[in-house]
């Protein structure tokens, strides 16, 4: 069975520390997709990126980078500098092969920047 | 391009109802996946459509239900309310293609008394 965990459930950080967001996935299935959402208060959920299983490559996206690492199902979230914007619920998100796609949410990660 | 929206906004409604939220996906795309977000469950797939039909369920009651137009916009339904369904339903489109990422709609938050 599908899962994802994310142990976090808040942080608050100092505005231009750097933060990672943790995020441990189980899945049975061979290819499978990884993601995070960001949800500011307006509610809306922002995709940020999706990985799939046979790129372990890292990527960095501005002050936002992702390291994928199979051998631990880890697909952790770094932001570095943050800043107040940076405030939100930052979601990881799986997608297995099987099953048609639908998103499987972990439990999410309160971020506060605090100025 | 203009994102997914979502009408209405917010609605309040009394237990024993029904509700009706729908959901007009970012042009182009033919899949719109609808979920339940709560405090206690979290976020929740409910169900896809793609090219009107069902494709993907959930594991909610058949209270909840849904429905896909010709232009790709879509409706979710449910009846009988109860207080457990408070929460923000929120209305996600993509092109269909597997795994493309979905871009996600403001939400509805609907509100049971």
């Amino acid at each position: 069975a599908q899962k994802v965990t994310q142990a976090q459930t808040e942080i608050s950080v100092v505005e231009k520390e750097d933060v990672t967001l943790d995020c441990v996935y189980e899945t049975r299935d061979t290819t499978y997709y990884l993601f995070w959402y960001k949800q500011p208060p307006s509610g809306e959920l922002v995709f940020l990126i999706r990985r799939n299983s046979f790129d372990e490559q890292n990527e960095i996206s501005g002050r936002y980078s992702w390291n994928f690492q199979k051998s631990t199902s880890s697909f952790n979230f770094t932001i570095t500098a943050s800043q107040v914007v940076d405030s939100a619920v930052y979601f990881c998100a799986l997608s297995e092969e099987t099953g048609a796609n639908n998103l499987f949410f972990g439990t999410g990660t309160r971020l506060t920047v605090i100025p | 391009k203009a994102g997914v929206t979502q009408t209405p906004r917010y609605l309040i409604k009394t237990r024993g109802q029904q509700v009706t939220l729908s959901c007009s996906p970012i042009s182009g795309h033919r899949s719109v996946s609808w979920y339940q977000q709560t405090p206690g469950q979290g976020l929740q797939f409910l169900f896809e459509y793609f090219s009107e039909t069902q494709r993907n369920k959930g594991n909610f009651p058949g209270r909840f239900s849904g429905r896909q137009f010709s232009n790709s916009r879509s409706e979710m339904n449910v009846s009988t309310l109860e207080l457990g369904d408070s929460a923000l339903y929120l209305c996600a489109s993509r092109t269909g293609q597997e795994y493309n990422e979905q871009f996600f709609g403001p939400g509805t938050r609907l509100t049971v008394l």
